[in-house]
């Protein structure tokens, strides 16, 4: 079954641009992460966020968490054609990870 | 510093055989999870092993099964194998059963059942 559901299914860009994925999930959280994935291949962890932080930064990214709303958002800023890729949220409970179906990122040069 | 890695990188079998992936966990984790993407979809949690035992187990079937060697080390098994189990089986290492702890994935296998 899956916990998260990310909004929207398949976002568009030019380089240089922002993308904003949001994320939401149904029940109570340890932590939520993200995760990228490049062509069907292994994922690649990207943030991790507690249930008690509200935001975190890596880089050009950005992870928002909202408890009371069950919703996260991930923010990538000055987008590159290598941000191309497709974006999981993922919840933690109790060591399983719970994923969304994903956004499918698509960075145009 | 060696991170994840899986066996084979891709594989085709037939209905009704029997399969065997493995994976070694990054240096210094002690937990392996699994899980299956299927094309186009997020991935689903399989099972989970720590200290060699099965710790958790998701919405599947029995033919799917596993297990942990000494050196964290960890193998899936999937017996009568139907079309519906073509898939990316992916494994995750992290310490600690996983709990509040980064799960780091490797490059997956890919199956085809045919």
């Amino acid at each position: 079954s899956q916990q998260g559901e990310e909004d929207p299914q398949a976002l568009s860009i030019q380089e240089g641009e922002n993308a904003t994925m949001n994320c939401s999930y149904k029940t109570s959280i340890n932590n939520l992460q993200w995760y990228r994935q490049n062509s069907g291949r292994g994922l690649v962890h990207l943030i991790l966020i507690r249930s008690n932080e509200r935001e975190k930064h890596s880089g050009r990214l950005r992870v928002t968490l909202d408890t009371s709303k069950k919703s996260s958002s991930l923010l990538i800023t000055a987008s590159r054609a290598a941000d191309t890729a497709s974006y999981f949220c993922a919840t933690d409970e109790g060591g399983k990870l719970i994923f969304g179906q994903g956004t499918e990122l698509s960075v145009k040069p | 510093d060696a991170g994840v890695t899986q066996s084979p990188t891709h594989l085709i079998k037939t209905r009704g055989q029997q399969v065997t992936l493995r994976c070694s966990p990054k240096s210094g984790h002690d937990t392996v999870s699994w899980y299956q993407q299927a094309l186009g979809q997020g991935p689903q949690f399989i099972f989970q092993y720590y200290e060699e035992e099965e710790r958790q187990r998701g919405n599947f079937p029995d033919r799917f099964s596993g297990h942990q060697f000494p050196n964290y080390s960890s193998e899936l098994n999937v017996n009568a194998l139907l079309l519906g189990d073509s898939a990316l089986y992916l494994c995750a290492s992290s310490r600690l059963a996983g709990f509040q702890e980064t799960q780091y994935f490797g490059p997956g296998t890919r199956l085809l059942v045919l």
